[in-house]
């Protein structure tokens, strides 16, 4: 059972307001991912992280910055929400310090800008 | 540059029939991990199976099997017996040791009752 959680489950704001999106693992991992995705599409990589101090941008474009201070957390900030950034965020990690290794995903933040 | 196909957008299959979910993969390296996840209506992804590239052996796990398929790219998820607890979005995934995943489109699995 994975032990990655994200909060808020769900998120409605107005446009223009800043927000975080948390994520959390208990199980040490050193890579962390965040992934953006359209309901039932496929998943695209915003930002990943190698481990504390290490950040790095997906492939896929996005007006979001991460941090990562501990281990443990890696949170996601929008400086100023806008309609396109409705989508569906997941949190991942994995274990090892090689590549290629499985993902443990949170159950994500469905986020609404209205 | 690396892709991953699922041609089937979405299946319905009435309980207990078996249903395969096709993944066909692009990629020039020769090592290489895929992947199946499931996401059901909860919305969190579960790991199913990893698979290397060297590893061309079919496997079974439980009412699970995958055909991996080096010559024809493509590494094939059956269930068989299907259950209504098995509705969920399935995703092929690909990675090459490289900085991510690839991840397919999705299949959408629905299975009546």
């Amino acid at each position: 059972e994975a032990d990655i959680y994200q909060t808020p489950r769900y998120l409605v704001i107005g446009t223009g307001k800043k927000i975080t999106l948390e994520c959390s693992q208990t199980m040490g991992h050193d890579k962390m991912y965040w992934y953006q995705q359209d309901p039932g599409m496929e998943l695209h990589l915003i930002h990943y992280s190698y481990g504390v101090n290490s950040t790095e941008k997906g492939d896929l474009s996005s007006e979001s910055t991460v941090s990562r201070i501990r281990t443990e957390h890696f949170p996601l900030t929008l400086e100023s929400a806008r309609p396109s950034h409705t989508s569906q965020y997941l949190c991942a990690s994995s274990e090892g310090t090689g590549w290629s290794e499985k993902l443990f995903f949170g159950s994500g933040t469905q986020l609404s800008v209205l | 540059a690396q892709k991953v196909t699922q041609a089937q957008t979405e299946i319905s299959v009435v309980e207990k029939e078996d249903v395969t979910l096709d993944c066909v993969y692009e990629t020039r390296d020769t090592t290489y991990y895929l992947f199946w996840y499931k996401q059901p209506p909860s919305g969190e992804l579960v790991f199913l199976i990893r698979r290397n590239s060297f590893d061309e052996q079919n496997e079974i796990s439980g009412r699970y099997s995958w055909n991996f398929q080096k010559s024809t790219s493509s590494f094939n998820f059956t269930i068989t017996a299907s259950q209504v607890v098995d509705s969920a979005v399935y995703f092929c995934a690909l990675d090459n040791y490289g900085q991510n995943f690839v991840f397919g489109p999705g299949t959408r699995l629905s299975v009546l009752p």
